[in-house]
């Protein structure tokens, strides 16, 4: 049991689509995290939130747009992606957020998006 | 630059023991975590380092040699179910979290 659920757990979608990827915590924690994987590649954070406030967003593109509305929550708006952009969206959550503690993420079970 | 580096997949047999080998060059060291992650599920968090030395936790162990900047991960008595990717992830000096691709392990009978 994770803690972390994501829906939906597969997508495919067209390259002029619009779609939003959800996740939600259980656990009480104050950071949510939206990672991209790719095969053989490590995981690429993408995007870091801590208290609903964006501290991190690692130059990607502005066909992804985060969403925090609160602490338990977030999404991952999509328009207009490429086929590169196929992969794996993992969620993750953790207590306080990057810089402040050592501590566990929490990860949630990924969308796998495929581009076509 | 960061770097974590990691076999992209071993093969090993149900019953043996497997040694999964990490190396890193980071930008200040905080602890290396190790993850697992089955085919399709969430990444989970098997152990943490931070001193030098082995650390051992049922069937599995994680070792750590910062002056080498080597960790692994060592499975005794492997089973079917131990066939996943496993991530190594350090923090750096700014408790931001360097991955490596992970290593996939394919367990035989």
């Amino acid at each position: 049991e994770t803690g972390v659920t994501q829906t939906p757990r597969h997508l495919v979608m067209g390259m002029t689509n619009k779609k939003s990827l959800k996740c939600e915590q259980h656990l009480g924690h104050n950071a949510m995290y939206w990672y991209k994987q790719s095969a053989k590649k490590p995981l690429e954070l993408m995007f870091v939130y801590s208290l609903e406030e964006r501290v991190e967003n690692n130059s990607v593109p502005s066909r992804f747009s985060p969403e925090c509305p609160n602490s338990s929550h977030l999404f991952l708006h999509l328009h207009t992606l490429q086929p590169e952009d196929s992969a794996l969206y993992l969620c993750a959550s953790s207590p306080l957020g990057p810089g402040l503690a050592i501590e566990t993420q929490y990860f949630g079970p990924g969308t796998r998006l495929l581009v076509l | 630059g960061q770097n974590i580096d990691q076999p992209t997949e071993m093969t090993a047999t149900e019953g043996a023991i497997v040694q999964i080998n990490c190396t890193y060059q980071t930008s200040g060291f905080n602890g290396l975590f190790w993850y697992q992650q089955h085919a399709g599920e969430a990444p989970t968090f098997l152990s943490y380092n931070v001193l030098d030395g082995l650390e051992e936790k049922g069937r599995f162990s994680s070792f750590l040699s910062r002056s080498k900047g080597y960790s692994y991960l060592l499975l005794k008595e492997l089973q079917m179910k131990d066939s996943a990717s496993y991530l190594c992830a350090v923090l750096d000096s700014n408790y931001q979290l360097i991955w490596g691709a992970g290593t996939k392990l394919i367990i035989k009978p």
